[in-house]
């Protein structure tokens, strides 16, 4: 069965710290992964995208097929992206594609 | 991208009632996605709603419970049927849209339900 994994539900780091949220997940089809991301009375907002191979707000995450991972990094973590961030993989099932979400982690920077 | 709305944008209402939400877009998609998220869980899809054809429900949600409407390509309701505390969640509208050359979902604000 299709399921994403967020292990971390709390992180907590200082301002300048690298930053490393890790999702992992399971799928026998080929994988589709995004990062999603939701600020204080924010609505959720697509962070990034594994095919898109971007770096957004110095964000980057890579897919890892072998280790089925999409863990996301940031070098030097600002106050602002503390936030709630949820892992995501889209499956193809019964015909139709669709979502399947982590139950996210909700990153702290102190400042 | 898409810009959604939904009405109301939080509730409380009593065991037993019912509610319906209300999600509109500013532009015309074809697939609309009802989730709920509960508190502290991560996102559940409930259905997705076509327009002009019966809404696709996911494992463990029945037509019964959340009845959807879908009668035009902007538009889409969610009904919670019968309510009870367990279905105090925030309920999302989310639909499919284009964002440079990719597709991506946009969510909507929420609707915080809490039933007594």
């Amino acid at each position: 069965a299709q399921r994403v994994t967020q292990p971390e539900k709390l992180l907590s780091v200082f301002k300048g710290a690298p930053v490393e949220l890790k999702c992992n997940y399971s799928y026998s089809g080929s994988p589709e992964l995004f990062w999603y991301v939701q600020y204080s009375r924010q609505r959720l907002q697509l962070l990034l995208r594994h095919i898109s191979r971007e770096s957004i707000k110095g964000f980057t995450a890579d897919l890892n097929k072998g280790e089925t991972s999409f863990h996301l990094k940031k070098p030097f973590a600002q106050e602002e992206d503390s936030a709630m961030y949820y892992c995501a993989l889209r499956v193809l099932q019964g015909g139709s594609e669709k979502l399947v979400f982590g139950k996210g982690t909700k990153l702290t920077v102190n400042p | 991208s898409a810009v959604i709305s939904q009405k109301p944008s939080r509730d409380i209402c009593q065991r037993g009632t019912s509610l319906t939400i209300q999600c509109q877009v500013d532009s015309q998609v074809t697939m609309m996605f009802w989730y709920r998220q509960q508190p502290g869980q991560s996102l559940t899809l409930i259905a997705t709603a076509n327009q002009g054809s019966e809404a696709t429900y996911e494992s463990g949600f029945v037509i019964d419970k959340f009845p959807i409407s879908r009668p035009n390509l902007t538009f889409s309701t969610l009904t919670v049927s019968n309510m009870s505390p367990e279905d105090s969640s925030i309920y999302l509208c989310s639909v499919e849209g284009w964002r440079e050359v990719y597709n991506e979902q946009f969510f909507g604000p929420g609707t915080r339900l809490t039933v007594l």
